[in-house]
């Protein structure tokens, strides 16, 4: 099967930017998540879709962030206007959902990797 | 809050010999998953391993196993016969609740396997 593709693989914008990263998760996986891994860090949860409806968002900047998954499949993020402290590798994941992580493990795409400079 | 700690930033280890990375865990839920991920320089986050909270054994897959103590809330991941394609980020990561929602990952431990 075919994994989960994220473009681009590097961007470097000046702050005060805007950038959007896209996704496009296994085919028939419900559930997509966004991950932001800053260097030195785990990844950190920015927003989880079940299908094309919100799950949690409660960790996204909402003031600076966006992300939509209009149907359901692909999804886009957005930074708007970008700060130096969002130069981080932005993971995208998806599952099959309708169950655990431990029985609908995570598959992660290669990221992007994102300098604000 | 839930946390997870990975307290080796680094370590290295002789091809073909055997390593174990440390993880402790903070929960007081008694439903929860416990996952080790492998990331390489291509940056994909890979599953390593997984472990239901509530059995009592030990996970293994194939040259990786983990000794899980549920009292000590500790997941430490062992790699036997060390080969070069291990040499990446392993994190160590929980969900609570077996839910499909936040995974909290540690930060990480860089393993070197040097030939």
């Amino acid at each position: 099967e075919a994994g989960v593709a994220q473009s681009p693989r590097y961007k470097i914008i000046e702050k005060r930017q805007s950038v959007a990263f896209w996704c496009n998760p296994i085919s028939g996986h419900a559930t997509l998540y966004w991950y932001q891994q800053i260097l030195g860090q785990g990844p950190k949860l920015l927003i989880q879709f079940q299908n094309n409806g919100v799950v949690d968002d409660s960790q996204l900047p909402k003031d600076r962030f966006s992300a939509e998954r209009l149907k359901g499949v692909d999804s886009t993020l957005k930074i708007q206007p970008a700060k130096l402290e969002d130069s981080a590798v932005y993971l995208c994941a998806s599952s099959l959902g309708g169950r655990s992580l431990y029985n609908s493990p995570l598959h992660f795409g290669n990221g992007t990797r994102l300098t604000v400079t | 809050a839930q946390t997870v700690t990975q307290s080796q930033p680094e370590m290295s280890v002789q091809e073909a010999e055997t390593v174990t990375l440390s993880c402790t865990y903070d929960t007081s839920e008694s439903n929860y998953y416990l996952f080790w991920y492998k990331q390489p320089p291509s940056r994909q986050m890979i599953l390593v391993i997984r472990q239901e909270a509530y059995k009592q054994q030990n996970a293994t897959e194939n040259r990786f196993s983990v000794n899980f103590q549920k009292a000590a809330k500790s997941f430490s991941l062992k790699i036997s016969d060390s080969q070069l394609g291990d040499t990446a980020m392993y994190f160590c990561a929980s969900i609570y609740g077996g839910s499909q929602g936040n995974l909290i990952f540690g930060k990480g431990t860089k393993l070197s396997v040097k030939p």
